[in-house]
C-alpha cells in the first residue's frame, strides 16, 4: 500500500488567494483526518470524517477553513482566502477503525508545507 | 493550560546514551497512551501504544505510564544517530460511541551525535 498520500508537498501562496490541499487515505480505511502542526501549537485535529460524512469540525479555526470528502478515496481542505497565520504543515491521517484498534491504525500521511507570505 | 505538556527540547546525547522523554497531562479520563516518531520532512508514524498504566518493552524502546501522577515516559535504550527525529507523545480516552479523538504533545526534538 502506498500509504496515505497528499498534495502538494510545498505550497506558497500570497495573502488572500485560495489554497486547496489534497488527500488520499489508504484503501479500506473510514476515517479520514485533517491535522495542522504549528511549532507553538503542535499537532491540532482541525476536523474528521466517517464514510466520507464530516464528523466534528470543531477544530476549524473559522469559516475561510473548509473540508470536503466526495468519496472513500479522496478529501480536500481549502482556506479562502488565505492569511499568513495559516502558515503551517497539514496533515491527512486515515484509520480503519474506531476505538482502541482504530488508534493502533492510525496512518498519517508526510504533509503539506503551506506558506502564505 | 494545556491537556498534554511536552518539554520542546531539544535534547542533545551522545550516541549509546540511555534517552528518557517526558509527557504530563491534566485528564484523567485518557486511557491510551502513544509516542509518535517525527523525521524531519514527514508524518508522524506510531512507535509504542499503551493502554492503562504500567510498562511496555519493544526492542531498545520501552514506555511507562504513571495514571496516579498523569504522567508518561518513554526510555531509548542505546541510542543511535538514527533515532535523532521529534517524539511526539499522544493520548485518547475511550468513548461509548465514535472515534477516540488523539490529544498530542507539542513533541521533543531529540538529537543523538555519533
Amino acid at each position: 500500500d502506498a500509504g496515505v498520500i497528499q498534495s502538494p508537498r510545498h505550497e506558497v501562496t500570497e495573502m488572500g488567494q485560495e489554497v486547496t490541499l489534497r488527500c488520499k487515505p489508504i484503501s479500506g480505511h473510514d476515517y479520514l483526518f485533517w491535522y495542522r502542526q504549528t511549532m507553538m501549537r503542535g499537532l491540532e485535529l482541525l476536523i474528521y470524517f466517517n464514510n466520507n460524512v464530516p464528523i466534528d469540525d470543531s477544530g476549524m479555526p473559522e469559516d475561510r477553513f473548509s473540508a470536503k470528502m466526495p468519496n472513500a478515496s479522496f478529501s480536500t481542505l481549502k482556506i479562502q482566502p488565505s492569511e499568513p497565520r495559516d502558515s503551517a504543515v497539514y496533515f491527512c491521517a486515515s484509520s480503519s477503525a474506531s476505538g482502541p484498534q482504530g488508534l493502533k491504525g492510525y496512518t498519517f500521511g508526510s504533509g503539506t508545507r503551506l506558506t502564505v507570505v | 493550560q494545556k491537556e498534554v505538556e511536552q518539554d520542546p527540547g531539544p535534547l542533545s546525547v551522545p550516541e549509546g546514551a540511555i534517552v528518557s522523554l517526558n509527557c504530563t497531562y491534566s485528564n484523567s479520563a485518557f486511557q491510551y497512551f502513544m509516542w509518535y516518531r517525527q523525521y524531519s520532512r514527514k508524518g508522524p508514524e506510531l512507535l509504542m501504544y499503551t493502554y492503562s498504566s504500567g510498562n511496555k518493552e519493544d526492542g531498545r524502546f520501552t514506555a511507562q505510564v504513571d495514571k496516579s501522577s498523569k504522567y508518561i515516559s518513554l526510555f531509548i535504550r542505546d541510542s543511535q544517530p538514527s533515532d535523532s527525529a521529534t517524539y511526539l507523545c499522544a493520548m485518547s480516552a475511550p468513548l461509548n460511541t465514535g472515534f477516540q479523538k488523539l490529544v498530542f504533545g507539542t513533541g521533543t526534538r531529540l538529537l543523538v551525535s555519533p
